[in-house]
């Protein structure tokens, strides 16, 4: 059962120009929505992330807009560079235990 | 000094040979995670510890086993290695409310 659908699987954006990665999720016991930025060659790496109580979060070109009641959250990225290209992933957390419960992740490209 | 360090970073092994792969980390954190990623499939937990006293199963630990020998040592052995479990495998760690989970650079394992 996946609790974390995330789409698109693979995104190619020409550069300054708009990334939007989607996820949707399905327990409503998940209480926190990080995502994760991973390059070639590292592991991933927390970028930006959100509690449920607020529908909107900024940090310089990334953003989080979340939507609890159609329990959906994307990361939108302003003014895409060369620099980031890399594989992201949005996650949810689980207000019990705090495991993370990772979406299967979509390699951004973005051309020049 | 990296956070969090995987050794090998790097292996290939046969099926059937039993096979270990150690993590430490210089966090201070108590909690400790294995995590495989394969393309497509994202990043799926094997198993986590909360303490040097807690082990616990994720949702695809059949075929693994972990060893926990101190706070910042968390290593997961496969006993007897098979070729669909060759994959990319992170270690992580994090805080007690895994706000920011801090991963490894992985290690690349490869089975014959």
């Amino acid at each position: 059962q996946q609790q974390v659908k995330q789409s698109p699987q693979s995104l190619i954006v020409q550069k300054g120009g708009i990334s939007i990665i989607n996820c949707a999720y399905e327990n409503t016991a998940f209480d926190y929505f990080p995502w994760y930025q991973q390059f070639p060659g590292k592991g991933p790496a927390l970028l930006i992330a959100i509690r449920p109580d607020v529908s909107e979060k900024k940090e310089g070109r990334f953003t989080i807009s979340f939507n609890k009641s159609a329990k959906q959250f994307s990361l939108h990225i302003m003014d895409s560079q060369p620099g980031d290209s890399a594989t992201y992933f949005c996650a949810a957390r689980s207000g019990s235990n705090y495991k993370l419960t990772f979406g299967k992740g979509t390699l951004l490209t973005v051309n020049p | 000094d990296a956070d969090v360090t995987q050794t090998p970073r790097n292996r290939i092994t046969k099926t059937g040979k039993r096979i270990m792969l150690e993590c430490s980390q210089t966090k201070g954190h108590d909690r400790m995670y294995w995590y495989r990623q394969d393309p497509g499939l994202g990043l799926r937990l094997i198993y986590y510890s909360f303490d040097v006293k807690d082990i616990n199963k994720g949702e695809i630990s059949d075929g693994y086993s972990v060893s926990r020998q101190a706070q910042a040592k968390f290593s997961l052995s496969l006993e007897s290695a098979i070729p669909n479990q060759t994959a990319l495998y992170f270690c992580a760690t994090s805080g007690p409310g895994n706000t920011e989970a801090f991963f490894g650079q992985g290690t690349r394992l490869t089975v014959v």
